[in-house]
């Protein structure tokens, strides 16, 4: 299994509700990462899992809160988003973050819509 | 400057053109190279990874490093309706953190 999977496809929620995104990859990868692509930009990393444990935050809002319960799954739950949230969020994975080969596979994506 | 330049496009081109894509970076301590291909509100889909210099070729694609001249290229060799999406180079450094640097893609369209 080569692929990562991002659940929902899409969501669309208000600046009150709380709601999860979540990944999950089967290739035995070691580092998982999310990012948010504005429409025409690269993408923007957020966060960065190295053996399940917390390894990069690149000073994102405290409205969203990245976990990874197991080696396979990483979630990204959000609360009291803004409008200027409205994104695609991308999952990757990679072997790792030490030495050698490190290119990531990204997922399909989770168009988010903030009413 | 930006660390890593990637013409946005969009670039044109007739169906069966041979395509160039290209990116300049400013960091000389970058050794992996790679292209990601994204369609459309889609994920990115890692299409070539080259280390250092030289080249590397798949089917119709090839891409080529000259760190020399801290340039990297994509070539797309027949393109066709179906390669017109947003390539996206990427570089990372040895001995960090492995995190990638992105160019802003470039948009392609193969019009038949």
């Amino acid at each position: 299994d080569t692929e990562v999977t991002q659940t929902p496809k899409h969501l669309v929620m208000g600046m009150t509700n709380k709601k999860s995104l979540k990944c999950e990859q089967h290739m035995g990868h070691r580092a998982m990462y999310w990012y948010k692509q504005k429409a025409k930009k690269p993408p923007e990393l957020m966060f960065v899992y190295s053996y399940e444990k917390l390894s990069i935050n690149e000073s994102v809002p405290s409205r969203f809160s990245p976990e990874c319960p197991n080696s396979s799954l990483l979630n990204l739950h959000l609360h009291a988003l803004q409008p200027e949230d409205s994104a695609l969020y991308l999952c990757a994975s990679s072997q790792g973050l030490a030495g050698g080969v490190n290119e990531q596979f990204f997922g399909p994506g989770t168009r988010l819509t903030v009413l | 400057q930006k660390e890593v330049e990637q013409d946005p496009g969009p670039l044109s081109v007739p169906e069966g053109a041979i395509v160039s894509l290209n990116c300049t970076y400013s960091n000389s301590a970058f050794q992996y190279f790679m292209w990601y291909r994204q369609y459309s509100r889609k994920g990115p889909e890692l299409l070539m990874y080259t280390y250092s210099s030289g080249n590397k070729e798949d089917g119709r694609f090839t891409a080529q490093v000259d760190k020399s001249s801290k340039y990297i290229s994509l070539f797309i060799r027949d393109s066709q309706p179906s390669d017109s999406a947003t390539y996206l180079c990427a570089m990372m450094t040895t001995g960090g953190s492995y995190i990638p640097t992105f160019g802003r893609g470039t948009s392609l369209i193969v019009h038949p």
